[in-house]
């Protein structure tokens, strides 16, 4: 089973600040990187899903980037809302249909 | 609007009874898959199924069952061999195998 690690566990930020988790998956047989963004109560939304090393990906103020060859990706959001407190999954896609999900890191913005 | 409908939102089992859940999708996916999420776990794979009338064991099967007779369906029952049944389940579809996962919005089942 692959291990995906993400990091921080939890963040706690102010409105309008900036902000960046990092996903870190093996390297070796790589299919695809997913995030997904969890909202208390709600179902998970998919966000992005890569593919290509030094892809890069934007939804409006979140983007994410892939590093494949050192098995790592970043999801940055801009200038964060009260919105955007959520819990961000990241998932690895190996050679098979399987995702193998990290814990996520948990936002919170305060106002 | 398309999308996919988990039911029930609580189910409550006692010991050594079999429950089923629900998931049922109206956005023409082939492959349908259902998760497992424990306090301070990443999300685990039960079963998957990527065409009607065939599916996979994930990484945590044992104890649980499914059946894919439709598209649309793909219902999970939780036997009683499964030794720790409390959790929160999720249920997925996808257009393709690198696609992305659409999530309904969840059974939390509690053995009483």
């Amino acid at each position: 089973i692959l291990n995906v690690e993400q990091s921080p566990q939890s963040l706690h930020v102010q409105e309008g600040d900036s902000t960046n988790f990092t996903c870190s998956f093996p390297s070796s047989n790589f299919y695809a990187l997913h995030w997904y963004r969890w909202e208390t109560a709600k179902s998970p939304e998919a966000l992005f899903v890569m593919t290509l090393n030094g892809d890069e990906k934007k939804k409006g103020r979140i983007s994410a980037t892939l590093n494949t060859k050192e098995g790592y990706s970043y999801l940055y959001i801009k200038g964060s809302q009260p919105e955007d407190s959520a819990t961000y999954l990241c998932a690895s896609q190996g050679g098979s249909e399987k995702l193998v999900f990290g814990k996520g890191t948990k936002l919170t913005v305060n106002p | 609007d398309g999308g996919i409908t988990q039911s029930p939102k609580y189910l409550f089992r006692k010991e050594g009874q079999n429950v089923t859940l629900s998931c049922e999708q109206n956005l023409n996916h082939d492959a349908m898959y259902w998760y497992r999420q424990d306090p301070g776990q990443g999300l685990r794979l039960i079963y998957y199924s990527q065409i009607v009338n065939d599916f996979q064991k994930g990484d945590i099967a044992e104890g649980y069952s499914v059946s894919r007779e439709k598209k649309e369906s793909f219902p999970l029952t939780v036997t009683s061999a499964q030794k720790n049944p409390t959790a929160f389940y999720l249920c997925a579809s996808s257009i393709s195998r690198r696609g992305l996962r659409l999530f309904g919005q969840g059974t939390r089942l509690t053995v009483v």
